[in-house]
C-alpha cells in the first residue's frame, strides 16, 4: 500500500526556520516525483514544486521560488519542505504528493500525504 | 502560468441529482487534466486523470469530458458521500495549477 506520512503540526513564530517531512513507503521512492501543495485556510490548492528523488532534480512554481526549499534524502525515502524565515502568511496546510508519469511525460498527483498544518503567529 | 477557472464556486444539489462542474483553462492543455475530491479536514483524492480516465476504485457515476480549454466533471446521480469540494488541475506544463475549487453542498 502506497503511503505518504507527514510530520506533525507546527506552531512557529515569525522569523523562525522550519523543515517538515514526508516519508514514502509501499512503492519505489526513487521512481516517482514528490511534490508539495499549499492550502491556505479556506482556500484552494497551490502547487509549490516537486523533486525527483533519484537525482534531486527540483522544479519550483515561480510563486514559491526563493521562498522555500524542497529536498530529499532517498536513503530514508523522505522528502522535505523548508523555510529559512517564516511569515504569518505561511500559515497553511501543506501536503506532500506523489506524482505519476505513466510514460507520457506529463505527471499527475495520485497519492497525497495527510497534510502538515503550519501556524505562524507571534 | 496557465490559469484554471472552475464554475460554479458553490453548487447546491440533492441526492440523486445529476451534477456538472466546469473547468476552463487559459490556454490549451490538450487532455492533461485531473479532478480531485476533497472532504473537510482531509487530503484530496484523485478521481479522474487524462480528462476522462477513472482512477482505480472510483465509482462509475463520476465521469469527465472535454479537450483543449474546456472540461467538465459529471456526477450522474449524487450520493451522500459525494458532498465535498472538487478541484481540477492541469499538468500540461509547469507550474502545475489548480482551479479554485467547487463546493458541492446539500440543498
Amino acid at each position: 500500500e502506497v503511503q505518504l506520512v507527514q510530520s506533525g503540526a507546527e506552531l512557529k513564530k515569525p522569523g523562525e526556520s522550519l523543515k517538515i517531512s514526508c516519508k514514502g513507503s509501499g512503492y519505489s521512492f526513487t521512481s516517482y516525483w514528490i511534490g508539495w501543495v499549499r492550502q491556505m485556510p479556506g482556500k484552494g490548492l497551490e502547487w509549490m514544486g516537486n523533486i525527483w528523488p533519484g537525482d534531486s532534480d527540483t522544479r519550483y512554481s515561480p510563486s514559491f521560488q526563493g521562498q522555500v526549499t524542497i529536498s530529499v534524502d532517498k536513503s530514508i525515502s523522505t522528502a522535505y519542505l523548508q523555510w529559512s524565515s517564516l511569515k504569518a502568511s505561511d500559515t497553511a496546510m501543506y501536503y506532500c504528493a506523489r506524482q505519476r508519469d505513466d510514460n507520457t511525460g506529463h505527471i499527475k498527483i495520485d497519492y497525497w500525504g495527510q497534510g502538515t498544518l503550519v501556524t505562524v503567529s507571534s | 502560468d496557465i490559469q484554471m477557472t472552475q464554475s460554479p464556486s458553490t453548487l447546491s444539489a440533492s441526492v440523486g441529482d445529476r451534477v456538472t462542474i466546469t473547468c476552463r483553462a487559459s490556454q490549451s492543455i490538450s487532455n492533461w487534466l485531473a479532478w480531485y475530491q476533497q472532504k473537510p479536514g482531509k487530503a484530496p483524492n484523485l478521481l479522474i486523470y487524462d480528462v476522462s480516465t477513472l482512477e482505480s476504485g472510483v465509482p462509475s457515476r463520476f465521469s469527465g469530458s472535454g479537450s483543449g480549454t474546456e472540461f467538465t466533471l459529471t456526477i450522474s446521480s449524487l450520493q451522500p458521500d459525494d458532498f465535498a469540494t472538487y478541484h481540477c488541475q492541469q499538468y500540461n506544463s509547469y507550474p502545475l495549477t489548480f482551479g479554485q475549487g467547487t463546493k458541492v453542498e446539500i440543498k
